[in-house]
């Protein structure tokens, strides 16, 4: 079946610094990519989204990176303070009939102060 | 708006036993979901609904029972609880032209 895997586990970064969260994906048929970011005891929560026709999209802080050649997916967040420590995970809806999205392990991101 | 609740937030059950999952949403979504949580990993999606009165098998539908009665309800039902289902469980909703899920804030379930 079908799956979406992220390349790193774990990632620590300095506050201030810029982090990478990086995320593979093997069903080339995807439609729709979403980053989502889980805060401990909490339920996941929507960061920032990317149709499978755009190759970039910015937010706040953040900017989402799709390349569709390899399958790849990236997660930019500008300047990391201590409240962006949480796991990510992304996403991917391949039947957007049903919304249904598959998801990968998730990076655990640590900010250090 | 209270976005999506879930109730209980934490139960433990003995093996055998069976209890159900209350997800209820506020928004008026068509779309909910079960996902279930195992440490360290992803969700994994259990049951979905595309609309009142229909429901749908997800990854791992196994052991799991699930109805939406109502539109703002989408109930998940355990029959004879495994040890094997330890773990969190997490509703989810979403409708309207994004398919951004809406996560409730999870139950933790133990079986012993």
């Amino acid at each position: 079946g079908e799956s979406v895997g992220l390349h790193l586990p774990t990632l620590s970064v300095q506050e201030g610094d810029n982090s990478i969260i990086n995320c593979a994906y093997s069903n080339s048929a995807s439609d729709y990519f979403i980053w989502y970011k889980q805060e401990s005891g909490k339920g996941p929560q929507f960061i920032i989204d990317i149709r499978s026709n755009m190759d970039k999209r910015q937010g706040q802080r953040v900017t989402v990176l799709l390349n569709k050649t390899v399958k790849h997916l990236s997660l930019q967040i500008a300047a990391t303070q201590p409240g962006d420590s949480a796991v990510y995970f992304c996403a991917e809806i391949g039947n957007t009939n049903a919304g249904k999205s598959t998801f990968g392990d998730g990076t655990t991101l640590t900010v250090k102060p | 708006n209270a976005g999506v609740t879930q109730t209980p937030k934490f139960r433990v059950l003995k093996t055998g036993q069976s209890m159900t999952l209350l997800c209820a949403q506020d928004m008026n979504h068509e779309y909910m979901y079960w996902y279930r949580q195992d440490p360290g990993m992803g969700l994994r999606l259990i049951h979905y609904s595309v609309g009142e009165g229909t429901t749908a098998k997800g990854e791992v539908p196994d052991g799991y029972n699930v109805s939406r009665l109502k539109k703002q309800n989408f109930l998940l039902g355990l029959e004879s609880a495994a040890p094997s289902q330890t773990s969190v469980y997490f509703c989810a909703s979403s409708g309207g032209t994004s398919y951004e899920q809406y996560f409730g804030p999870g139950t933790r379930l133990t079986v012993t």
